[in-house]
């Protein structure tokens, strides 16, 4: 089974812009949610979507969203980026069909850097 | 709110000898999983091993294994055999068991291991 996959791997944007990731989960897997990693901060969550609705939400701005579609491929959108938003931006996708919350596989990242 | 916390910010081990890595979280929970994650430098963050609070059996994946201790809210990976392609970050996560409610990993602040030939 093919893991994870997220488009692109590297990005390079300017402050003020807006930057889009794309995820798509493992075959099956109906959850998918998206983590934050810089060194300062470390891992953080920043929101999960299961069923194309956001079921949970991290403590970030409004500047940072989400959304997922019928196939369960998500993608997430920064706008305004600021030079703190530069960071590995990872997903992960669990089977979530249970109801219950479970193991969460992670994708390879993107790396956004803004200039 | 649930805290992680992995004391050991670096470790260093020679291949093929044993190496324990701790990590010790805060939670007024009952029910949960224990994670360990490792990231190698091609930052793929990847599973090694996860516990189950309710389950009092410490989990094992092949060289790996755990030391769940759940009263002391420590959960320790032990490393046999270490190997050069164990060197990576590990980060210890915790996640609350949600029903109908996404689950959101809560990590630690990584140990880097590095396995010495």
């Amino acid at each position: 089974k093919a893991g994870v996959t997220q488009t692109p791997r590297y990005l390079i944007k300017t402050r003020g812009q807006q930057v889009t990731l794309s995820c798509s989960p493992i075959s099956g897997h109906r959850s998918v949610s998206w983590y934050q990693q810089t060194p300062g901060q470390g891992l953080q969550f920043l929101f999960e979507y299961f069923s194309e609705t956001q079921r949970n939400k991290g403590n970030f701005p409004g500047r940072f969203s989400g959304r997922q579609f019928s196939n369960s491929r998500s993608e997430m959108n920064v706008s305004t980026l600021e030079l703190g938003d530069s960071a590995l931006y990872l997903c992960a996708s669990s089977l979530g069909g249970t109801g219950k919350s479970d193991t969460q596989y992670f994708g390879p990242g993107t790396r956004l850097t803004v200039l | 709110a649930q805290t992680v916390t992995q004391s050991q910010p670096e470790m260093s081990v020679q291949e093929a000898e044993t190496v324990t890595l701790s990590c010790t979280y805060d939670t007024s929970e009952n029910n949960y999983y224990l994670f360990w994650y490792k990231q190698p430098p091609s930052r793929q963050m990847i599973l090694v091993i996860r516990q189950e609070a309710y389950k009092q059996q410490n989990a094992t994946e092949n060289r790996f294994s755990v030391n769940f201790q759940k009263a002391a809210k420590s959960f320790s990976l032990k490393i046999s055999d270490s190997q050069l392609g164990d060197t990576a970050m590990y980060f210890c996560a915790f996640m609350k068991v949600l029903y109908n409610q996404g689950g959101k990993l809560i990590f630690g602040q990584g140990t880097e291991l590095s396995v010495k030939p």
